[in-house]
């Protein structure tokens, strides 16, 4: 059972684009929602990551929005540069029950920022 | 010191052979987690420990897959007579401690392919 649906697979932005990407989720269990950047070669790193209570979170460039009632979370990247090109992967963990402590990941998205 | 390490960072091995994969996770990370990224797929949790606790091992594919923590920190994932299917990058990452929102850090992956 899939329990993070992550769209879309592929997306391909210009430079200075806002890329969205949208993850969906089912166990209403998890109570934390962190997205990783990954670079070819290298193991995936927390980019930002956001908790139930809130709608949305900042950090630079990188915006989260959760929508609780719809299970719902999406990353936004504000002025995207060439540099951003990664996949990115949602993901979700809970505080307690079968998901608590490891990490249930999305599909990732493949993102390319052209110059 | 340093962010976790992996070895091999390749391993190529055929067929029914045996594969032995180390992780080494950050100083005075209590919490080890292990995944499997395969190709175009996200990141599937497979086993995780959490200090001197019996491991979660709900994630591992078969009874081929098995992992071992020896002394609260290194960490090998052994999968035995290993089948083309076990091809995949395989990621290790720790965290100071299971629960909560602590950040999992990850390795830069060993890559197996299997002939």
């Amino acid at each position: 059972q899939q329990q993070v649906k992550q769209s879309p697979q592929s997306l391909i932005v210009q430079k200075g684009g806002i890329p969205i990407i949208n993850c969906a989720y089912e166990n209403t269990a998890f109570d934390y929602f962190p997205w990783y950047q990954q670079f070819p070669g290298k193991g995936p790193a927390l980019l930002i990551a956001i908790r139930p209570d809130v709608s949305e979170k900042k950090e630079g460039r990188f915006t989260i929005s959760f929508n609780k009632s719809a299970k719902q979370f999406s990353l936004h990247i504000m002025d995207s540069q060439p540099g951003d090109s990664a996949t990115y992967f949602c993901a979700a963990k809970s505080a307690g029950g079968t998901s608590y402590g490891k990490l249930t990941f999305g599909q990732g998205t493949i993102l390319t920022v052209h110059p | 010191g340093a962010g976790v390490s992996q070895s091999p960072s390749n391993k190529v091995t055929e067929k029914g052979k045996d594969v032995e994969l180390r992780c080494d996770p950050i100083s005075g990370h209590t919490a080890l987690y292990w995944y499997r990224q395969s190709l175009g797929q996200g990141l599937e949790f497979l086993i995780y420990f959490q200090g001197n606790s019996a491991p979660d091992k709900s994630g591992l594919p078969s009874d081929r897959f098995s992992a071992e923590r020896t002394g609260g920190s290194v960490s090998t994932l052994t999968i035995q007579r290993t089948q083309q299917e076990d091809s995949a990058v395989y990621l290790c990452a720790s965290s100071f401690r299971t629960g909560g929102r602590d950040e999992q850090f990850f390795g830069p992956g060993t890559r197996l392919t299997v002939l």
